[in-house]
């Protein structure tokens, strides 16, 4: 089956720092998402990509799909301390509706 | 934005217990809801995908009979885990689409602990 896999798992960095969060998957999607799940919270959704080698931004996030649609990445230019949360990617497969989870990032941001 | 209601957010109860968890879309017609189960720090295991008026599709290895969905209406489902057991302890969350393949709207989550 589809199965999408999230690196790196953890990720501690200085408040400032960039932060990239990769997801790959081992079929081509037809589109993935990408949600963050604060500590405690529940995932809430960020982006959509859908075009082969996409990219989005959302202020201080860059959003990118590959150009195979296989792979995904996200990008937080200067973290803050109110980026820290865990990073999910979701890929949906050309064959069905699934939406299925990468492991997620766990970011964590040194003040 | 889309709101998903999810209740309760906590349950704590003895083993042997069925426990009712509803997943409400309070401003928006569900037609899809998801159920997932989260163990700490890792990822969302899709349990089961439920249409309204239509029976769940779970995924392999998730027991229909002890987790019984029922997708009543546009704006509610409901996931009952029967017959409770410790190993069920765990943080399930619900999640509703107006549209498939567009964004899921996550509710709270419920932490359900089984003594």
């Amino acid at each position: 089956g589809q199965q999408v896999m999230q690196i790196p798992q953890y990720q501690h960095v200085q408040e400032g720092e960039d932060f990239t969060t990769y997801c790959n998957s081992s079929t081509t999607l037809s589109n993935i998402q990408w949600y963050k799940q604060r500590p405690g919270g529940h995932p809430v959704f960020l982006i959509q990509l859908v075009k082969s080698g996409e990219v989005k931004k959302q202020k201080r996030l860059t959003f990118q799909f590959g150009e195979a649609k296989k792979n995904s990445s996200l990008h937080i230019t200067a973290t803050q301390t109110t980026d820290v949360g865990t990073y999910f990617c979701a890929g949906r497969g050309n064959a069905g509706n699934m939406l299925t989870f990468g492991g997620g990032t766990r970011l964590m941001v040194k003040p | 934005g889309a709101v998903v209601s999810q209740h309760p957010s906590r349950v704590i109860c003895k083993s042997g217990t069925s426990v009712k968890i509803e997943c409400r879309s309070l401003d928006f017609q569900a037609t899809t809801m998801f159920w997932y189960r989260q163990f700490p720090k890792q990822s969302l295991m899709l349990m089961a995908t439920s249409n309204e008026g239509s029976k769940a599709t779970y995924e392999q290895g998730v027991e229909k009979d002890k987790f019984l969905i029922n997708h009543a209406s546009l704006t509610l489902s409901t996931l009952t885990v029967t017959s409770a057991h410790p190993e069920d302890s765990s943080f399930y969350i619900c999640s509703a689409t107006s549209v498939l393949n567009q964004p899921q709207h996550f509710g709270d989550g419920t932490r359900l602990s089984i003594l």
